[in-house]
């Protein structure tokens, strides 16, 4: 049971346009929500994160939403730029030693 | 600065062959973890370690044994390697137990099972 979804496989964006992410979650007891981005051939890295105490959390051009009751997030990207191209994954942890549940990942393809 | 580093970066094994994967972080974290990343299924925890001498199973742990016996290594082992086995293996490290800490990650090994 994918307790963490990211229901998009693929998303197309023209540069400097929005690029819109989607995740969903079933577990009412997941309080931490984070992105990571991962290039070909690399490791995820840590893109940005958020509590269930806020439903906002912004960093330059990236904004993370959080809609606790409909158990969703979002991860925007203002403007989109050619090197955002990459797999987003969103996971989630509800504080039991530290451990991530992720989701299958949105593959970002961002044209010039 | 070489963060988290796992070797090798390919294998080829037949069914039924062991191998040892390895994981070392020179950042002093006391927490590592081993994921598995197939095509439609994200990243999924095999095993964890809260700390040296430490481990603890994830969501698919069946099929691998890990061991922490070095604060800066984590190992993973399949004993007997199976076809569904065939997949990029990440190995990660973050400071704490705190939720929203990231787990930094390495570059992966991508583990064919013929």
């Amino acid at each position: 049971d994918q307790q963490v979804k990211q229901n998009s496989p693929s998303l197309s964006v023209q540069e400097g346009r929005i690029s819109i992410l989607n995740c969903d979650y079933t577990n009412s007891m997941f309080d931490y929500f984070l992105w990571y981005k991962k290039y070909p051939a690399e490791g995820p890295t840590f893109l940005i994160s958020i509590s269930s105490i806020k439903d906002k959390n912004e960093d330059g051009r990236f904004t993370v939403f959080l809609n606790k009751s409909a158990k969703h997030l979002s991860l925007h990207i203002v403007p989109s730029q050619p090197g955002d191209s990459a797999v987003y994954f969103c996971a989630a942890s509800d504080n039991q030693g530290g451990k991530l549940i992720f989701g299958q990942g949105t593959e970002l393809s961002v044209k010039p | 600065n070489a963060g988290v580093t796992q070797t090798p970066k390919f294998r080829v094994l037949k069914t039924g062959q062991s191998m040892t994967l390895l994981c070392a972080q020179d950042m002093n974290h006391e927490y590592m973890y081993w994921y598995r990343q197939d095509p439609g299924m994200g990243l999924r925890l095999i095993h964890y370690s809260v700390g040296e001498g430490t481990t603890a199973k994830g969501e698919v742990p069946d099929g691998y044994n890990v061991s922490r016996l070095k604060k800066q290594n984590f190992l993973l082992g399949l004993e007997s390697a199976a076809p569904s086995q065939t997949s990029v293996y990440f190995c990660a490290s973050s400071p704490d137990r705190g939720p929203l800490r990231p787990q930094h990650f390495g570059d992966g090994t991508r583990l064919s099972i013929l």
